[in-house]
């Protein structure tokens, strides 16, 4: 069946430095792919998206690039803040199946 | 913002145990998932529903059995539970596919631990 994986497990980096994590998917007819963020001790929440028709997407410090021939997709974390530390997992969708395979998370923590 | 209530938020059973998670969204959410999180292996899917009376198996189903009584509410059954079933269960709802629809609403959240 289909498989995410997240490359980094754990990533540290410096407050205000940048931070990416990538993922790679084998469903090629996977065609969106969203991130989701899990702070210490709660739960998950939504934080942005790509979809298969477009390579790369911003939202303000975040940006989602996706490399469809490569099947890998990133997100990539600028000017990181004490509050980006958390827990991100990444995911991706084929319609016909219906349902959201996630990766296995990366831990990100954000030194001062 | 979509609001995704799972009860109990903890619970403590024995081997052979009998328990139910129960789920209940209040936003007309069609779909609804169960997923378990254990490090290393992110999170996994149980079972889904399309609407109510409607079950999909996921990736991860065996010794669970999942039942959608109304569009509202979704449980996940352990009728034996065994120490490999300890986690943590997430139930989630989304409003369906398309634009925006897909993004996926968590409830907080139940440890189940299984001695």
């Amino acid at each position: 069946g289909e498989k995410v994986e997240q490359h980094e497990s754990t990533l540290s980096v410096r407050e205000g430095d940048s931070a990416v994590i990538n993922c790679t998917y084998t469903d090629t007819a996977s065609s969106y792919f969203p991130w989701y963020k899990q702070e210490a001790g709660k739960s998950l929440h939504f934080v942005i998206d790509i979809r298969s028709n477009v390579d790369r997407k911003q939202s303000q410090r975040l940006i989602v690039l996706l490399d469809k021939k490569a099947k890998r997709f990133s997100l990539h974390i600028t000017a990181t803040q004490p509050e980006d530390s958390a827990i991100y997992f990444c995911a991706d969708m084929n319609y016909n199946q219906g349902k959201l395979i996630f990766g296995q998370g990366t831990k990100l923590s954000i030194k001062p | 913002e979509a609001a995704v209530t799972q009860s109990p938020r903890n619970k403590v059973t024995v081997t052979g145990g009998n328990v139910t998670l129960s789920c209940r969204q209040t936003n007309s959410h069609n779909y609804m998932y169960w997923y378990r999180q254990d490090t290393g292996h992110g999170l996994r899917l149980i079972h889904y529903s399309y609407g109510a009376g409607n079950l999909q198996i996921g990736d991860v189903p065996d010794g669970y059995k999942a039942t959608r009584t109304t569009q509202e509410d979704f449980f996940l059954l352990l009728e034996l539970a065994s120490p490999s079933q300890t986690s943590l269960y997430f139930c989630a709802s989304s409003e369906g596919r398309g634009r925006g629809a897909e993004t996926l609403y968590f409830g907080s959240g139940t440890r189940l631990t299984v001695l």
